[in-house]
């Protein structure tokens, strides 16, 4: 079946600090890949998507992601923490091969430290 | 722009009652979908409309989970009767998609938590 995996429950870091929160997908050659925020009481909100075309893209709130075909992987990443970025990161496949809805990870809880 | 509106916000039930969650999306928007969040979970996806039509509610326990899309736009999702495992955040999203692609940001609600004891 298809999953999404995202090894850390939870992640902490320094304020100041860079991020990388991890996402792997089970398979599919042209996935559409998303990352969503989710404040406690909040619904998620997308910070940014991949389709086709340049493997970096850049979202809302200073973050980027990675898309590596070989690693079947779409990386999260941010250069410098912001308390305000506590929260927790959903990573979503969707596509034809995920039967055109999304698959969500069970998401990774991020603590900033100050 | 007004966003997705869901009511209640919690709910707190005995096992074996029934309970409905209402959905407004945002204006305009074709698709809509109900997902259920565990948890520790992730959203799973419960139901999805395409107008007033089912596209998909493969996952949708339908022995006492029923949906309905009144003209294309509000929702309510209901369970009767509720069991222990039914406790969870239901969440509603909508999004322009009017083919049913997944390539269109679905916008999502603050959800409805509900306890079941």
């Amino acid at each position: 079946a298809q999953s999404v995996t995202q090894p850390d429950i939870h992640i902490t870091v320094s304020e100041g600090a860079s991020l990388e929160l991890r996402c792997n997908y089970s398979y599919g050659a042209t996935p559409y890949l998303f990352w969503y925020v989710q404040s406690p009481g909040q619904g998620l909100q997308l910070l940014l998507k991949y389709f086709s075309g340049d493997t970096l893209v850049q979202g809302i709130k200073g973050f980027e992601a990675e898309f590596k075909r070989s690693q079947s992987s779409f990386n999260l990443r941010k250069p410098s923490v912001h308390w305000s970025d506590a929260a927790e990161y959903f990573c979503a496949v969707g596509g034809l091969e995920y039967g055109n809805k999304l698959v969500f990870g069970a998401g990774t809880i991020l603590r900033v430290k100050s | 722009e007004a966003g997705v509106a869901q009511s209640p916000r919690y709910k707190i039930i005995e096992k074996r009652q029934s309970v409905a969650f209402w959905c407004n999306p945002i204006s305009g928007h074709a698709t809509l979908y109900w997902y259920q969040q565990i948890l520790g979970q992730g959203p799973k996806l419960l139901i999805q409309f395409q107008n007033n039509g089912v596209v998909d509610d493969s996952q949708l326990p339908k022995d006492r989970f029923s949906a309905e899309r009144l003209k294309g736009v509000d929702s309510t999702l209901k369970i009767q009767p509720a069991k222990l495992e039914d406790s969870a955040v239901y969440l509603c999203a909508s999004s322009l998609d009017r083919l049913g692609t997944s390539r269109n940001e679905q916008f999502f609600g603050p959800g409805t938590r509900l306890t079941v004891l």
